[in-house]
């Protein structure tokens, strides 16, 4: 059994502050882990993955994650907020077959000027 | 541009009408899925379809068909809609079979039963 819990349902930044949004994870095997954005109506967009190689992960728009094995984290990380960041972000855990895909719920980031 | 096309963006249906939701890809790529998105919930994954002439059931098919038309093309059916139905559709495909390289999604359908 796999499962991904994203610790905050809403998080809120001022612009040019970092970002942390959370991501805890279970999987029986050595996961596949994700990170999409989604804006406001519209579908979701790769922002980068894990997959065995490198821990440290660097994504699009200066996001990075980092695959922690022993916390079972794969915390997203952005040094400085910018406006174009409010939105919607999922966390997604895939042990490899086509169903054992899971997205969490979603963290909702939220940019104050 | 290249990527996952839905259509409609937008429908209202009255309970027990049937639609059809369509999906095509020009990425040439082998694996394509069905998810809904209800809020809290994250997605689900309705079918999918490994590869051309292939679909399976995932977590949460009932009430629902699909049909790998061909490589490019997964339409999802509702045949009697229901309020439970109400959702948002994403498409998606991927190039292999599983999706270690991650999805590329449609913009979605956002469905009403009333």
């Amino acid at each position: 059994a796999q499962s991904v819990t994203q610790l905050d349902s809403h998080v809120s930044v001022s612009e040019g502050t970092p970002v942390l949004l959370r991501c805890n994870y279970s999987s029986s095997y050595s996961p596949s882990l994700f990170w999409y954005v989604q804006h406001p109506n519209k579908g979701l967009q790769l922002l980068l993955k894990y997959t065995s190689a490198a821990t440290l992960v660097k994504g699009i728009n200066g996001f990075e994650a980092e695959f922690k094995k022993s916390e079972t984290s794969f915390h997203l990380t952005k040094p400085s907020a910018h406006m174009s960041d409010a939105a919607e972000y999922f966390c997604v855990v895939s042990s490899g077959g086509y169903q054992k895909v899971t997205f969490g719920t979603g963290t909702k980031l939220q940019v104050i000027p | 541009n290249a990527g996952v096309t839905q259509t409609p963006k937008f429908q209202v249906l009255k309970t027990g009408q049937s639609m059809t939701l369509q999906c095509a890809q020009d990425m040439n790529h082998n694996s394509m899925y069905w998810y809904r998105q209800d809020p809290g919930m994250g997605l689900r994954l309705i079918y999918y379809s490994a590869s051309e002439g292939t679909t399976d059931k995932g977590e949460v098919p009932n009430g629902y068909n699909v049909s790998r038309l061909n490589k490019r093309e997964f339409s999802l059916r509702l045949e009697s809609a229901a309020p439970s139905q109400t959702s948002v559709y994403f498409c998606a495909s991927t190039e292999t079979g599983t999706p270690v390289g991650g999805y590329t999604f449609g913009s979605g359908t956002r469905l009403t039963v009333v």
